[in-house]
């Protein structure tokens, strides 16, 4: 079975700043984790995965994430965030070769991009 | 390519009553799970269907039910509706078992 943290509900944050989401897991057998994106009064969109290789991984629109096996995390960062960032941010992980890939959610980071 | 559609948007239901929503995967995607979203908190997995059999399921009791059809889209079935199963219901796709999923915009059910 996985579980997931993230650390921060709420993470207020002004614009061109950065930002870092924090996600920790636990697993007692390998892993993919994804983030994934929700804006008001819509589905999850796939921000970035890892599935395996460079344990650093890129989205189209600035975002970046970095798997840490020691540490059982994988933070999000973004180094100038804009208002159209303002959502709320999930991190999902599935075991590998797991019956099915079933995404065990953490419970969300709510991001507020002020101006 | 057309994504992945769920109906209705919103429903409002009353309590003891029994609802169906529907999914439309995305084109080539023959894998179908199923989330519950409540306010305020991340999803929560219903159950999986690969190639129209049931391929892993959550801790939801079995008044949860569900089908898919040889098309691939899918149907979530609740019966006997209590005040707790309002919540946001995501429907995702994907190419195959272990690929990344894809998700709609969710079905909103009122229980009143």
């Amino acid at each position: 079975a996985q579980s997931v943290t993230q650390l921060d509900s709420q993470v207020p944050v002004f614009e061109e700043a950065p930002v870092e989401l924090r996600c920790n897991y636990s697993s007692s057998v390998s892993v993919y984790l994804f983030w994934y994106v929700q804006y008001p009064n819509q589905g999850l969109q796939l921000l970035l995965k890892y599935l395996s290789g460079s344990t650093l991984v890129e989205s189209i629109n600035g975002f970046e994430a970095e798997f840490n096996k020691s540490q059982t995390s994988f933070h999000l960062r973004k180094p100038s965030v804009h208002i159209s960032d303002t959502a709320e941010y999930f991190c999902a992980v599935t075991g590998l070769k797991a019956a099915g890939n079933k995404l065990t959610f953490g419970g969300g980071t709510r991001v507020l991009v002020k101006p | 390519e057309t994504g992945v559609t769920q109906s209705p948007t919103h429903l409002i239901k009353t309590r003891g009553q029994q609802v169906t929503l529907r999914c439309s995967s995305q084109s080539g995607h023959n894998t179908v799970s199923w989330y519950q979203q409540a306010l305020g908190q991340g999803p929560q997995f219903i159950f999986q269907y690969y190639r129209e059999e049931e391929n892993g399921r959550g801790n939801f009791p079995p008044r949860f039910s569900g089908l898919q059809f040889p098309n691939y889209s899918s149907e979530l079935n609740v019966n006997a509706l209590e005040l707790d199963d309002s919540a946001l219901y995501l429907c995702a796709s994907s190419l195959d078992r272990e690929q990344p999923q894809h998700f709609g915009d969710g079905t909103r059910l009122s229980i009143l």
